[in-house]
């Protein structure tokens, strides 16, 4: 695609729910990024991934977030029993290969959980 | 405190010049950048400067850059009312994932 994509753009859930989030990066990059942004504030990395290496999982806020990379494209964005305080938009990016230092934005996924 | 700071907010009127600051403390950075968000929309990377300059110009916008004191700002001429927006100031670090300040909304005053 022309794009990063990302699906659903709106999700609401109740509290305790698990939900997914997907990102399709834009074709042949090999790194992908997630980033959350709540309201009001700037973007917080939760993972990256490169290539076929160990995902750097440093920024995920608890053991309830998840992520998965299949095939070296798209990735899912799992979060368990969700909180009312993971409501926020969750942003994927991804950047071709040895140009990581440009980093595309998909138009994220906006999470509400009541 | 925080890693990347910059104001919260910033009115100009059209046709004026746009300056937006931004101050960090990790001066291990390879690439600043500067990324514009609109209303409900995603991230849009505007420009970026390598961190061995200390100025970058791209048409109406110009970036400067004082390492010294970690100091980055982007200027916007002739500001437009669609240059409302959300600017957010990042720099890489050493893992490849941004660390981005809060954003500084521009507002454009016709």
């Amino acid at each position: 695609g022309a794009g990063v994509s990302q699906s659903p753009s709106n999700k609401v859930t109740e509290k305790g729910k698990d939900v997914e989030l997907r990102c399709d990066p834009i074709s042949g990059h090999t790194a992908l990024y997630w980033y959350r942004q709540s309201l009001g504030q700037g973007l917080e990395f939760l993972i990256y991934f490169q290539g076929n290496s160990a995902p750097d999982k440093s920024g995920l806020p608890s053991d309830r977030f998840s992520a998965e990379r299949t095939g070296g494209s798209v990735s899912t964005l799992t979060i368990q029993r969700t909180q009312q305080e993971d409501s926020a938009v969750y942003l994927c990016a991804s950047s071709r290969p040895g140009r990581e230092e440009t980093q595309y934005f998909g138009p994220g996924t906006r999470l509400l959980v009541l | 405190g925080e890693d990347v700071e910059q104001s919260l907010f910033l009115s100009v009127r059209e046709g004026d010049s746009s300056v937006i600051n931004c101050t960090y403390t990790d001066s291990s950075s390879t690439y600043l950048y500067w990324y514009k968000q609109e209303p409900g929309a995603g991230l849009q990377l505007l420009t970026y400067i390598f961190s061995n300059m200390d100025m970058k110009q791209d048409q109406r916008l110009t970036v400067l850059l004082n390492k010294k004191d970690k100091h980055l700002s982007l200027r916007i001429a002739d500001t437009q009312t669609g240059d409302s927006a959300i600017y957010f100031c990042a720099h890489d670090t050493g893992r490849r994932a941004l660390t981005f300040g809060s954003g500084t909304r521009l507002q454009v005053q016709p």
